[in-house]
């Protein structure tokens, strides 16, 4: 079955950019979406974005200064690429899967399933 | 955007007895594109419900979901002792995305 690997720097500094890596493994990252959530400690879900595997793509309007995501189909990997970061954006970032919807219009990302095991990321000097 | 509540905060029970969890949108999630969620302390979350009612591959039949409109429910029919952790709830009809802050389970 699909798993999904986060990798990246576990510590940025201040005002600089966050950088970390979704691998899939066990089935293609074509078709489907690939979205960036995160968790600060102790706290709650953030959804940060999607890419669909054709490069189009869906922000937070709260982040969507800051935030790119991209995909390498050839590599089965998606990537996330958050700049200024402050000590807020100190959370554990996890990547997903969504479900496609049918009949959806273009915003097609469903239910995230499945999820990768997570990377802390600190933003500290 | 769609800001979800979830009550209540902690819920306190004991193994064997029924868990009702309650998720409110701010306005109506189309097409009852809601999910629910479990973590686990260390752990990613894991999906069990989506569509509102539907259980994901594998999650137990004890699990069940419920609602439409802005209220949604989640129900664990006899807790185990596994099912003590945080549970989400998530809609995905409009973006963005957003969850709950999530309604804990502990061992009373």
């Amino acid at each position: 079955q699909v798993q999904l690997q986060e990798s990246g720097p576990g510590l940025v500094k201040p005002s600089e950019t966050l950088s970390l890596r979704c691998t899939v493994s066990g089935g293609s990252i074509s078709g489907s979406y690939w979205s960036w959530i995160r968790q600060p400690p102790g706290k709650g879900l953030e959804w940060i974005g999607y890419i669909y595997y054709t490069g189009s793509t869906h922000y937070n309007p709260s982040l969507l200064s800051r935030v790119t995501i991209s995909v390498d189909t050839s590599k089965n990997q998606f990537s996330l690429r958050l700049t200024s970061v402050t000590t807020a954006d100190t959370a554990i970032y996890y990547c997903a899967r969504g479900e496609t919807l049918p009949y959806c219009g273009g915003d097609c990302s469903g239910w995230f399933d499945p999820w990768g095991q997570g990377t802390l990321v600190t933003v500290s000097s | 955007e769609i800001v979800l509540t979830q009550s209540p905060g902690t819920l306190s029970l004991s193994p064997g007895e029924r868990a009702t969890l309650s998720c409110r949108a701010s306005r109506s999630v189309t097409s009852t594109y809601l999910a629910w969620y479990q973590q686990k302390p260390g752990q990613a979350p894991r999906l069990l419900i989506y569509g509102a009612s539907s259980r994901a591959t594998g999650i137990p039949d004890r699990f069940s979901g419920s609602g439409s409109g802005t209220d949604f429910t989640l129900s664990i029919s006899r807790l185990e002792p596994e099912d003590f952790a945080v549970y989400y709830c998530q809609q995905y009809g409009s973006s963005p995305r957003t969850f709950g802050q999530g309604t804990r389970v502990e061992i009373k």
